[in-house]
């Protein structure tokens, strides 16, 4: 049963902690990436990967960090230096081919709260 | 810049009514669009694609169309149903060594019995 999974599906977190969210996929896509979705707004990009240990800052990379140590793997760490986490994150991966757009298959997303 | 709108913001109808969301680009090359259905709370799933050469297709109830020259997309659902209640999003990408995409900020539409 191929897919993206997100875990865990809510979190909770105290001001100043880092929290990390996980995602993980068997599709064998090579790309994958983090959004960060807020009520009324669209999806913005968080961070980006094409290949295990390389990966590009999105459009609101500050107070995010990632890791790709392994093709299946891209977890999402949000720091204390974060200043509004309170959002949903969706993780999405898709294949890569040169110069063109390819369907991203999503997780379920984290929907992420600071108490 | 490259920026993608969608019109309306929210869409209110009757269940079995029909309804067009709307979806202007200005993402230069352009290489693709799609659009995705997101469910309350759960992540998008990509409904249709159109590249530069088709002008329409249809999923179902679901009808896409793209005039290239205009830049402008548009979704219409045939007799709507309550499970149509959701976020239609139109996502453009771009060519030439660009593979991130640009996403709308989404159209919700909920279905009233």
């Amino acid at each position: 049963d191929g897919g993206i999974t997100q875990s865990p599906k809510y979190l909770f977190r105290k001001e100043g902690q880092n929290v990390t969210l996980s995602c993980e996929q068997n599709l064998n896509h090579d790309a994958m990436y983090w959004y960060r979705q807020d009520p009324g707004q669209g999806l913005r990009l968080i961070y980006y990967s094409q290949i295990v240990n390389d990966f590009q800052k999105g459009d609101i990379a500050e107070g995010y960090s990632v890791s790709r140590e392994k093709k299946e793997s891209f977890p999402l760490t949000v720091t204390s230096a974060q200043k509004n986490p309170t959002a949903f994150y969706l993780c999405a991966s898709s294949i890569l081919s040169s110069g063109s757009y390819n369907e991203q298959f999503f997780g379920p997303g984290t929907r992420l709260t600071v108490l | 810049k490259n920026q993608v709108e969608q019109s309306p913001q929210s869409l209110i109808i009757l269940e079995g009514k029909n309804c067009t969301l709307q979806c202007n680009y200005t993402v230069s090359p352009f290489s693709n669009l799609r659009w995705y259905k997101q469910d309350t709370g759960r992540g998008p799933v990509s409904l249709t694609i159109m590249t530069f050469s088709e002008n329409t297709k249809s999923n179902g109830r679901y009808t896409a169309t793209l005039d290239a020259d205009t830049k402008q997309s548009s979704l219409h659902i045939t007799a709507s149903q309550l499970s149509d209640s959701a976020s239609y999003i139109c996502v453009v990408g771009g060519s030439g060594g660009s593979y991130i995409p640009t996403f709308g900020r989404g159209t919700s539409l909920i279905v009233h019995p």
